[in-house]
């Protein structure tokens, strides 16, 4: 069964730390991506990755950055967290078309 | 990519069929019409995914019309596990995933 793991299910970060989310996938795909999640906005994507030490922007970089070190490992940092920066956070991952993207469960991080 | 239209809630009964209309007036050509499905405390799910005319699979129907300025996913026969946030996305991940853009969603409840 395919699986993509996030590290954390919630996170709870006080205004101005540094924060790591990671994801994990097993299934040896090449694209990786972040999202984030707020109510009535859908899902937008932050950072996406072709393959490893490989990253591109998506809709809303700002304030982000990301690590691909290995391939079946994608990092998402928030240098310094501020409290906009609430939100769901979603990773994916996939591979040759159809690019069918495959989610892992979420990671909810509340700054304060 | 296209930019998507889709209704922000539906409500159906079980058994009933359910038939969530997504717009895209501007899909450019080599675009491709992709569904995904996202439960509570989960990452969205992918459905089902076409081109033009018609594709079904196990789970649901996508029908698109000749100018392919909106598709229609079609559900079955609902039961109350199809209640979920169901999400229309359009582009060419063959060229890459800039701009990736699921937009809001159609919260679809199936009640008995």
């Amino acid at each position: 069964d395919v699986k993509v793991t996030q590290s954390s299910r919630y996170l709870v970060k006080r205004t101005g730390e540094k924060v790591f989310l990671e994801c994990v996938q097993d299934m040896d795909h090449e694209n990786m991506f972040w999202y984030r999640q707020d109510p009535g906005l859908g899902l937008r994507l932050i950072y996406f990755s072709y393959d490893v030490k490989m990253k591109e922007k998506g809709d809303i970089p700002e304030g982000y950055s990301v690590s691909r070190e290995k391939k079946e490992r994608f990092s998402l940092i928030l240098e310094s967290a501020s409290t906009n920066q609430t939100s769901m956070y979603l990773c994916a991952s996939c591979s040759a078309p159809p690019y069918e993207q495959y989610f892992g469960p979420g990671t909810r991080l509340t700054v304060t | 990519l296209a930019k998507t239209t889709q209704p922000i809630s539906m409500d159906s009964y079980e058994g009933q069929e359910v038939n969530i209309t997504c717009s895209h007036n501007n899909i450019a050509t080599n675009d491709y019409i992709t569904w995904y499905q996202q439960f509570p405390s989960q990452g969205p799910r992918f459905i089902i995914q076409g081109y033009k005319t018609k594709v079904t699979n196990e789970v649901a129907s996508l029908f698109i019309p000749a100018d392919r300025k909106s598709s229609t996913l079609s559900l079955p026969r609902v039961s109350l596990s199809d209640t979920a946030v169901y999400y229309c996305l359009v582009g060419d991940m063959n060229t890459g995933f800039q701009k990736l853009v699921f937009g809001t969603g159609t919260r679809l409840l199936v009640s008995p």
